[in-house]
């Protein structure tokens, strides 16, 4: 079956400006991760979502990042007032169930220019 | 807090040698470790996980050991091929963490010279 997609792939906005990623998970998948890596550095977590239960949002950097997620498909991440130190590569991964394997989308590369 | 390292950042090796990517983790209280590949617009594709309670895992040309007491995993990759050229990274899962995060490693990024 499909894997995870996101979409854009690659994303240019200046700074000030608002964007929204999109994450496709496997269907059936009830947890959902978003991540964030900075070039050169490894992942950060950022959100988690499980089922219905409310999202995990310490990872959050800032009140600029917010998540949405319907059911278990669809999760769109936005960014508001986007900022330079925004740019980077943001990864969606979903997995069966919490604490199973997470197989990851291919990112998003975010520049703020 | 967990900490994850990898060492070297960088390693560039001529095709047909064997390999050693390490990682370490100041906290021994995990779950698990995974070991996954990074291909640039491909995302990231899990390799070996090793549980807990396991010492490695093979998969291949690819062999994950777990030292917890030390803090230390290796990847070890045999015969490398041109096509093994990617950034690995390692991740833990601690025990304490609810949702299961995964803290990462910064990766090293593996160039195998034909």
């Amino acid at each position: 079956g499909a894997g995870v997609s996101q979409s854009p792939s690659n994303k240019v906005t200046e700074k000030g400006k608002d964007v929204e990623l999109r994450c496709d998970p496997i269907s059936g998948h009830t947890a959902l991760y978003w991540y964030r890596q900075r070039l050169g550095q490894g992942l950060e977590f950022l959100i988690y979502f499980q089922g219905n239960s409310a999202p995990d949002k310490s990872g959050l950097p800032s009140d600029r990042f917010s998540a949405e997620r319907t059911g278990e498909s669809v999760s769109t991440l936005t960014i508001q007032r986007t900022q330079q130190e925004d740019s980077a590569v943001y990864l969606c991964a979903s997995s069966q169930n919490r604490g199973q394997t997470q197989y990851f989308g291919p990112g998003t590369r975010l520049l703020v220019l | 807090k967990q900490e994850v390292t990898q060492i070297p950042a960088a390693l560039s090796v001529p095709e047909g040698e064997n390999l050693v990517l390490n990682c370490s983790f100041t906290d021994s209280a995990i779950y698990n470790l995974q070991w996954f590949r990074q291909d640039p617009g491909k995302g990231l594709t899990s390799l070996l996980l090793i549980q807990s309670s396991q010492r490695e895992q093979t998969s291949g040309r690819l062999n994950a050991s777990l030292d917890k007491s030390s803090g230390r995993s290796t990847l070890y990759i045999a015969a490398s091929q041109p096509g093994d050229s990617a950034t690995y990274l390692c991740a833990v899962r601690g025990l304490m963490d609810s949702n299961y995060q995964l803290i990462w490693g910064a990766g090293t990024k593996l160039i195998i010279k034909p």
